[in-house]
């Protein structure tokens, strides 16, 4: 089946710090990416819709200049946390769409964020 | 706008079948999935239908009415490890996946 890793799986980082989480599509090429993230004991939220080569589609609500989002090649997708704060700690998770259909997401193992 | 229902949680018996219902309205339709998610892991893929009827996969089915706008899950001779969250997702006209809140499923001795 299609895999799709994520790196790091969890990270602590301080108040202000950047951190980067890259999700990869290992045996199946991925037009489309999208980043969720879930707070405890809530559903995922959709940040952001990736294609590759463009800008990322940001969900209302969520800031694009704090959320980098970077789809530079047909198995990679990036999210970057910018000057994060203990609010952005969550459970981020992303999901990749095999470009030959659009019929199902396939998700990554999920990265941790925890910011002091 | 859209909205996907499904009862917060639920409580069955090992070795019970329970059903988890879902109804959904939004802008186009381009199937239901159903996945589970355990606590601190990501969601992992359990059913997709696209045509009204049961869909029977081992333990698991899932049914669909489009014209009801209702699915559900049916689980049967549950296990201690069945216990998770159950999310009901549809796909739209765009071929975004709109996501229920999920229902926790909790399985008792």
């Amino acid at each position: 089946g299609a895999v799709v890793s994520q790196h790091p799986s969890w990270v602590i980082c301080k108040s202000g710090t950047s951190v980067k989480i890259e999700c990869r599509s290992l045996d199946f090429q991925a037009t489309t990416m999208f980043w969720y993230r879930q707070f405890p004991k809530q559903s995922l939220m959709l940040m952001a819709t990736s294609n590759e080569g463009s800008k990322a589609t940001y969900e209302q609500g969520v800031e694009k200049d704090k959320f980098l989002i970077n789809h530079a090649s047909l198995t990679l997708s990036t999210l970057t946390v910018t000057s994060a704060h203990p609010e952005d700690s969550s459970f981020y998770i992303c999901s990749a769409r095999d470009s030959r259909d659009y019929y199902e997401q396939y998700f990554g193992p999920g990265t941790r964020l925890t910011v002091t | 706008g859209q909205n996907i229902d499904q009862p917060t949680e639920m409580t069955a018996t090992e070795g019970a079948i329970v059903q988890i219902n879902c109804t959904y309205q939004t802008s186009g339709f381009n199937g239901l999935f159903w996945y589970q998610q355990h606590a601190g892991e990501a969601p992992t893929f359990l059913s997709y239908n696209v045509l009204d009827g049961l869909e029977e996969k081992g333990r698991f089915s899932s049914f669909l009415s489009r014209s009801k706008g209702y699915s559900y899950l049916l689980l049967k001779e549950l296990q201690m490890k069945d216990s998770a969250s159950y999310l009901c997702a549809v796909s739209d006209s765009n071929y975004q996946l709109i996501w229920g809140a999920g229902t926790k499923l909790i399985i008792k001795p």
